[in-house]
């Protein structure tokens, strides 16, 4: 069974940083590209980043280019995001999720962040 | 940068009826490109339709995707109370990478 986990949500003042996590299992996670997407509160989806299997591709949002950073470990099978300058914009539930053809096929249950003073 | 624009913003009807959602894009979109989800209150999304309207492994046969350009169509033909949740689509481009509409809410009427 394919299963995603996400860690290291909370609350964080702004300008501050967290550094998420994503444990995947079930599935052969080296041969896959990954992407981290985000829902505001009582909002729509909207992408955050992408990180191909081997780590040579990497794209950001420009909302989010310049102060996160996605890296991801194939021999721990792990994903993350290292968010720093933390804006309340940022507040939301991250989800990591599997690259499939043009979409997103498996998703983790997410983690929230929330940036408030 | 495209944008895609879903409606209606909000659908209201009964189980066993036929629910049309659309999603219309500010630019051409490949068919390849174009992805359908469904998300539940409190749930991850889950991939329903890729490729426009290639169905995703264990998703029923009354929900179909089509269309091509600018103009996508998501049809469950008879709607089944489990259903009833919000359905984003979104396509692979550039510049951002990935862009979602901005959902349509499927309720019961």
């Amino acid at each position: 069974e394919v299963q995603l986990v996400e860690s290291g949500g909370g609350l964080v003042q702004p300008g501050g940083s967290l550094r998420l996590s994503c444990a995947a299992s079930g599935f052969t996670f080296s041969s896959y590209s990954m992407n981290w997407v985000r829902q505001a509160p009582g909002k729509g989806l909207e992408w955050v980043s992408f990180i191909s299997s081997i780590s040579s591709t990497i794209r950001y949002a420009d909302s989010v280019k310049g102060r996160f950073t996605i890296s991801r470990d194939n021999a721990k099978n792990s994903l993350y995001l290292q968010m720093n300058s933390l804006r309340d914009e940022d507040t939301a539930v991250y989800y990591c999720a599997s690259a499939y053809r043009s979409g997103c096929d498996y998703w983790g249950q997410g983690t929230l962040v929330t940036v408030s003073s | 940068e495209i944008v895609l624009t879903q409606s209606p913003g909000t659908l209201s009807l009964f189980p066993g009826e036929r629910a049309t959602l659309s999603c219309r894009a500010s630019q051409s979109v490949s068919s390849n490109y174009l992805t359908w989800y469904q998300q539940k209150p409190g749930q991850a999304p889950r991939l329903l339709i890729y490729g426009a309207s290639t169905r995703a492994t264990g998703i029923p046969d009354r929900f179909s995707g089509s269309g091509s350009g600018t103009d996508f169509t998501l049809t469950i033909s008879r709607l089944e109370p489990e259903d009833f949740a919000v359905y984003y689509c979104q396509q692979y481009g550039n510049s951002p990478l990935y862009t979602f509409g901005q959902g349509t809410k499927l309720e019961i009427k």
